[in-house]
């Protein structure tokens, strides 16, 4: 099963833009992952999906226009745009593997966006 | 609207066996293309996906837990019901159940919900 791999923090100032990034492990180049925006004290809500031809499906609900993906290689990237106070969250990538009752999702270790 | 509460005890004692409920609205448990997982995340950490129960009865479960796992649904109570035996202080965490959605491609989580924290200690 892929690891997803996520840098532990970043941060950009308020109106400005950033881009998280999490790179699966070696071999997996073709997986897609999922983006989950986690608020303090709640629980996550889904952003979309991304693969390497970017978007797979849909924004998960109430998503701004100004959350974006891209997929590259082994890296896929959710980038955020003119950055709100209210984007300020831990942000976790997942991936999907295997099927039936060996079905499994992994999840990358999050990524915390300070907003200064 | 859909949503998803979890319930269940808040402290549990080292060796014991716990039992979390996940209560579904919004939805059927019977619907096609759909399921519930549980996902916990212990204190200042990162998720970890524990177990799913999709709607064919399909099952799955984590590698590193799969001896102390049950996950079961009652479709007519509209409930999910994950046991995890044998806790230990490290089980401490908010356990958050997701609904799963299927496109027939991929599956992904959505909603959540508010997750209920449980603490494992004597």
């Amino acid at each position: 099963q892929p690891v997803l791999t996520q840098p532990p923090s970043a941060s950009a100032s308020l109106g400005a833009s950033v881009t998280l990034t999490c790179t699966l492990s070696s071999g997996y180049s073709s997986y897609r992952v999922d983006w989950y925006q986690q608020r303090p004290g709640k629980g996550p809500r889904f952003v979309m999906r991304v693969g390497t031809s970017g978007i797979v499906g849909s924004k998960g609900d109430g998503i701004p226009d100004r959350f974006s993906v891209l997929g590259s290689g082994l890296n896929r990237y959710l980038t955020i745009k003119n950055i709100q106070e209210e984007d300020e969250s831990d942000y976790y990538c997942g991936a999907d593997h295997g099927s039936g009752s060996n079905f499994v999702w992994v999840f990358g270790g999050g990524t915390k966006l300070t907003v200064l | 609207q859909v949503t998803l509460k979890e319930s269940g005890p808040v402290l549990v004692k080292p060796t014991e066996t716990l039992t979390l409920t996940c209560t579904v609205s919004g939805f059927s448990l019977s619907n096609a293309r759909m399921g519930v997982s549980w996902i916990r995340q212990p204190p200042g950490k990162a998720l970890e996906w524990l177990a799913h129960s999709f709607s064919n009865d399909e099952k799955s479960y984590t590698t590193s837990l799969k001896s102390r796992l049950t996950i079961s649904k009652d479709t007519s109570k509209s409930q999910v019901v994950l046991t995890m035996t044998n806790m230990d202080p490290v089980d401490t965490a908010t356990y958050y159940c997701a609904r799963i959605r299927d496109s027939g491609d991929y599956r992904w989580f959505d909603p959540w919900g508010l997750g209920t924290l449980v603490t494992v200690s004597s």
